[in-house]
C-alpha cells in the first residue's frame, strides 16, 4: 500500500514568489494535514482538509492557503513568500475524524521549502 | 488554546540504561500519540493511548497515559542506538475530531 506522498521534495524560492506543495494521501483517507516544522519550532498546525472541505485552520496568516480535490489530495500555496517560510512541510492522512477512536495520523516525507 | 509540553528537550544517554520522556499537556484529552522521527525523516506513529491508564509497550519503549494528572510518558529500557530521533507527544481534546497539537520534541542520543 502507497503511503502519503509529498512532491516537490525540495523547492527553492525567492521572497514574494509563491510556493505550491502538493500531497496524496493514503488510499481510502478522506482528511488530509498540513504542518509546518520549522527550525527550533516544532510542528505548527496549519490546515486540516476532509471531504473536499476545510476543517480547521490554525495561526497562519491568510497567504497559506490550501484545497483538498475529489480524489482527496491537496494542495498547500504560500503566496507572498517571506524568509522564515523556509521549513519543512508535512502532509498528513487519516481515515474520516470522529470523536471517537484513535485518528491516527499518517505523515508524508515532507516537502523543504527554502526561501531566498 | 491546548499546550503541550516535554521534558527533556534533549537527552543523552548511554546504551544500556533507562530514561523516561514526559509529556504534560494543558486540556482534557482521552487521546495521545507518540510518534518518532529520524533526521530527516517523516514522522512514524509509535502508540495511541485512548483512555486513562493505558498502557502500550513496544520492544525497548513503554508509553502510559494519565489523563487526570494530564500527562504521559515514554519509557526507555535498555537504550540501545538505534533508539536515537527525535520523540514527539501529540493530543487532541476531548469529545472533538480535532487537530492534534504536538509537544516540542524530545531529541534522544544514545551513545556507546
Amino acid at each position: 500500500e502507497a503511503g502519503v506522498t509529498q512532491s516537490p521534495t525540495h523547492l527553492i524560492k525567492t521572497r514574494g514568489q509563491q510556493a505550491t506543495l502538493r500531497c496524496s494521501p493514503i488510499s481510502g483517507h478522506t482528511s488530509v494535514y498540513w504542518y509546518q516544522q520549522a527550525l527550533g519550532l516544532g510542528l505548527q498546525f496549519l490546515l486540516w482538509y476532509d471531504e473536499g472541505e476545510e476543517r480547521n485552520r490554525g495561526n497562519f496568516p491568510p497567504r497559506f492557503s490550501g484545497r483538498q480535490f475529489p480524489n482527496y489530495s491537496s494542495e498547500l500555496n504560500v503566496n507572498a513568500l517571506e524568509l522564515e517560510d523556509s521549513a519543512l512541510y508535512l502532509c498528513a492522512s487519516s481515515l474520516r475524524q470522529s470523536s471517537t477512536g484513535a485518528n491516527v495520523l499518517t505523515f508524508g516525507a515532507g516537502s523543504r521549502l527554502t526561501v531566498l | 488554546e491546548l499546550k503541550v509540553e516535554q521534558n527533556p528537550l534533549f537527552l543523552s544517554m548511554q546504551e544500556g540504561k533507562n530514561y523516561t520522556i514526559y509529556c504534560n499537556y494543558s486540556t482534557t484529552s482521552d487521546r495521545l500519540y507518540w510518534y518518532r522521527q529520524d533526521p530527516g525523516k517523516s514522522l512514524e506513529s509509535l502508540f495511541v493511548l485512548l483512555s486513562n491508564g493505558a498502557v502500550k509497550q513496544e520492544g525497548r519503549l513503554m508509553a502510559s497515559l494519565d489523563t487526570k494528572a494530564r500527562l504521559s510518558t515514554l519509557h526507555i529500557t535498555a537504550a540501545v542506538h538505534d533508539l536515537s530521533a527525535t520523540y514527539f507527544c501529540a493530543v487532541a481534546p476531548t469529545g472533538t475530531a480535532s487537530k492534534l497539537t504536538f509537544g516540542t520534541g524530545t531529541r534522544l542520543q544514545v551513545t556507546l
